[in-house]
Parts: structure tokens; sequence; C-alpha cells
């Protein structure tokens, strides 16, 4: 199976910073990867899709990036309400399999 | 509205079986691929399994292969997880989500909100 591996497990951050998330993919993957949000308690919610394409209804501060093994996710300008849990996800091939979670908290 | 809904959940033996419903509305059911992904207590996301349009296809992660069988129904816009044989790391709550169906993508565009299954003795 493919192992993603986020990085880092958390970080701490203000309102208005730019906050970037990694993901590495043990082999190619193309552009064949999500993004997803979770807050305490909730489902999971589709930020990125392919890599680079913003799911419709996500702001735009939200932007992906990256093909082959090394993928980010980016939020240009933190806010309040985007302190959560955020996972990228492999739809390259089966088994699917997410990044281990970066949680993104309020320093 | 989309909407997804997962029922079933509960609290169960090891060795015993538990069957989980989704029950989906507001989209075409039957052109969807469909998913299930659990998350352990404090743990993060697992995918178990996708479904495709017609049933026929089917794939799991290797620790429920042989033990989970997802099947649909198509007339009635529902999934169903048939989990047997559970075991206590098995505990997780249960998400189904819709599969997107922007070409060469397998992303999960919405969510249910989740059943908890607990094995416990």
């Amino acid at each position: 199976a493919i192992q993603m591996t986020q990085s880092p497990s958390s970080l701490s951050a203000s309102v208005g910073d730019r906050v970037t998330i990694t993901c590495r993919a043990s082999q190619g993957i193309r552009n064949d990867l999500g993004w997803y949000q979770q807050k305490p308690g909730k489902a999971p919610k589709l930020l990125i899709f392919a890599a680079s394409s913003l799911q419709s209804g996500v702001p735009s501060r939200f932007s992906g990036s990256g093909s082959g093994t090394d993928f980010i996710l980016t939020i240009s300008s933190l806010q309040p309400e985007d302190f959560a849990t955020y996972y990228c996800l492999q739809d390259y091939t089966y088994p699917l399999t997410f990044g281990q979670g970066t949680k993104v908290e309020i320093k | 509205e989309v909407q997804l809904v997962e029922s079933g959940g509960g609290v169960v033996q090891p060795g015993g079986s538990l069957r989980l419903s989704c029950a989906a509305s507001g989209f075409t059911f039957h052109n969807h691929l469909m998913t299930w992904v659990r998350q352990a207590p404090g743990r993060g996301l697992e995918w178990v399994g996708n479904i495709d349009q017609g049933g026929s296809g089917k794939y799991y992660v290797d620790s429920v292969k042989g033990r989970f069988t997802m099947s649909r129904d198509n007339a009635k816009n529902s999934l169903f997880l048939q989990m047997d044989s559970l075991r206590d790391e098995d505990t997780a709550v249960y998400f189904c989500g819709r599969v997107s169906t922007v070409p060469m993508s397998e992303q999960i565009d919405y969510w249910g909100q989740g059943t908890l299954v607990t094995v416990s003795s």
C-alpha cells in the first residue's frame, strides 16, 4: 500500500498567518490527491481534489499544489474557523490511504 | 440537498456481527461510487472500502478483507456494510461517503455524520 506521510503532525498559528502542510507519498501518484478538513465530532470536508482543484464552495484562501510524491496545502490567511485537523488522501490506487493528519491549533 | 444518514452502529462482542446502513438522498445514487471510511477514537481516518455504481466492483483495505462486505440497493438509494468476525480494533466511527464523479478522481465529496461501532466484551 502507498504510505502518505504528513508534516508537521501539529502546528500552532495565529489568525492571519500563512500556513503550509506537506504530504509525501511513498511512490509517485501523479496528481491523484485530495485534502480534507475535519473539526471535532464532525465529518471531514473535501477542500481540494486532483492536488490543486478547489472544491466548490471552499474559500479561495485554501490552495493545493504538487505532483508525483510531494504535495502542499496552503492556507493563505488563517481564519478562526480554520482551526481543525487536515488530512490528505491518495486516490491513485487501491487501497486508498490517508495521511496521519495535521492538527492546526491556535497560538 | 445531498444527505447521507448512517445507522446500525452499537456495541457488539468480539467475534460478533453488525450491519451498517447508509440512506442517501438528494442526488442520483446509482451514478456514484460509494465508500466507507472509519475513525478509531482519537485517531486518524482510515479508508475501509469502495463499491462501484452497479455493486459488482468492491475494493477493501487488507485489514477487513474476508470479514466485511459492502453492498448497495440502488432501488432504495441505500448502502450497506456487513461486518463479521469483529475485533477490538474495529471500534470506530464509520462514515459513509459519496465519491465524486470528477473524471479520474475518487475523492469523497459528501459524508454522512457517522455511526459508532464499539467492539467490546
